[in-house]
């Protein structure tokens, strides 16, 4: 079986705290993707990587970042984080080489991030 | 820009088939529609994919009509354990800078009743 994991569950964070949501996988897949989840809008994209330092922006980067020094591990980095980055953040993995999002993704059970 | 819309909500009873139509416009002409599952507190999962016409697992099936302008998931005989939220996840090219969006439907709420 597949496992995601996202290093909290919760998470509370002051206004302007640099906040690093760390998510691995466990069976060697060579793309993983951070999402957000808000209501009413569904899950966007905000960055994805398909290999070892490479990374690909989303459809809404702005105020993130991402690392991904190590294959089962990909970082999410809120430099300063505010309190429009309230969200719930879901991590996921692909098997396929250079995938895409489309193709079939194994997601973690997610992080619900408040910023005070 | 391509833009997706699901029902808000559907309710059920058990054993019944229920189709969830996702409705999406300029989508990419060569990619996958993928449709997702997800249970309160959890991540979505993988239900089913499709390019075209209908492809059936033992899960699902998925209906996509030849303009590609919307896809329907069917999930024969519904139980209590099929209620969730489902979403769609299709592809817009944005040909002005050569890349894609993806793009998540809004999403939805399936209740299945006893």
């Amino acid at each position: 079986d597949v496992k995601v994991t996202q290093s909290s569950r919760y998470l509370v964070k002051r206004t302007g705290e640099k906040v690093f949501l760390e998510c691995v996988q466990d069976m060697d897949h060579e793309n993983m993707f951070w999402y957000r989840q808000d209501p009413g809008l569904g899950l966007r994209l905000i960055y994805f990587s398909y290999d070892v330092k490479m990374k690909e922006k989303g459809d809404i980067p702005e105020g993130y970042s991402v690392s991904r020094e190590k294959k089962e591990r990909f970082s999410l980095i809120l430099e300063s984080a505010s309190t429009n980055q309230t969200s719930m953040y879901l991590c996921a993995s692909s098997s396929l080489a250079g995938g895409s999002p489309l193709d079939e993704q194994y997601f973690g059970p997610g992080t619900r991030l408040t910023v005070t | 820009l391509a833009k997706t819309t699901q029902p808000i909500s559907m309710d059920s009873y058990e054993g019944q088939e229920v189709n969830i139509t996702c409705s999406h416009n300029n989508i990419a002409t060569n990619d996958y529609i993928t449709w997702y599952q997800q249970f309160p507190s959890q991540g979505p999962r993988f239900i089913i994919q499709g390019y075209k016409t209908k492809v059936t697992n033992e899960v699902a099936s998925l209906f996509i009509p030849a303009d590609r302008k919307s896809s329907t998931l069917s999930l024969p005989r519904v139980s209590l354990s099929d209620t969730a939220v489902y979403y769609c996840l299709v592809g817009d090219p944005l040909t002005t800078s050569g890349t894609y969006k993806y793009i998540f439907g809004t999403g939805t709420r399936l209740k299945v009743l006893a």
